[in-house]
């Protein structure tokens, strides 16, 4: 079974200064998509940003970034000139592309931004 | 475009009585559709899944269920709730074929167990 763990509970960042959050990943497959989601207080799940495992290139969204090591199974994602709206729980989860498109989610890293 | 809604937001039931929470999702046909459970300052826990009108897959043996009457309409139900049931509830859908089939969530209900 495919395990996602983020082991930064808690992060902070100086707006408009840049983060990275951390996040790695079990998998035995060679195929598969990752996905960072945004939970601000509201508690609503939004998607960031997402990755496919066998494209080499990492994904961008805007000020969202991440840094996807296949090998090392890692899957970073880098927030630039921190916002405060950027305050939220961020999640890390990992899909199979076969079967049930199911996620696996690690247990967050609550971001907070100080003005 | 699509919307996923879940109703109610909040809910506070007794202990042993019998719960029922809905999710619809509207400008898509024939979507995957699942309920998550996210206890405080955690992560999210697959409950179900469904791929079809009255298929469901159970991912955590539990005093839930779900159901799937239409194609667009998710049900999580209980018969008796336990103290255990406390939790954020939410419910995803995904679409066939997309590249990423990415999940994509309602608001979430917060159920409170009395």
């Amino acid at each position: 079974a495919q395990t996602v763990t983020q082991s930064q509970p808690e992060m902070s960042v100086q707006e408009a200064e840049t983060v990275t959050l951390s996040c790695t990943y079990d998998t035995s497959e060679s195929d598969y998509y990752l996905f960072w989601y945004k939970q601000p207080p509201s508690r609503q799940m939004i998607l960031v940003i997402r990755q496919e495992a066998y494209k080499q290139q990492n994904a961008t969204e805007n000020r969202f970034s991440v840094n996807f090591q296949k090998a090392a199974k890692s899957f970073s994602l880098k927030i630039s000139d921190s916002q405060l709206g950027d305050a939220a729980m961020y999640f890390c989860a990992y899909r199979s592309q076969s079967g049930v498109e199911k996620l696996t989610f690690g247990t967050g890293t609550r971001l907070t931004i100080i003005p | 475009s699509q919307t996923i809604h879940q109703w109610p937001a909040t809910l506070v039931q007794p202990v042993g009585s019998p719960l029922s929470l809905e999710c619809t999702v509207e400008g898509t046909s024939n979507p995957n559709l699942y309920w998550y459970r996210q206890a405080a300052g955690r992560g999210l826990q697959l409950l179900f899944y469904s791929v079809g009108i009255g298929q469901i897959s159970s991912e955590v043996p539990q005093n839930l269920s779900a159901s799937r009457p239409q194609d667009r309409q998710f049900i999580l139900s209980s018969k008796k709730l336990l103290l255990s049931d406390s939790s954020f509830y939410l419910c995803a859908w995904s679409a066939l074929a997309a590249p990423y089939n990415e999940q994509f969530f309602g608001p979430g209900t917060r159920l409170t167990v009395l």
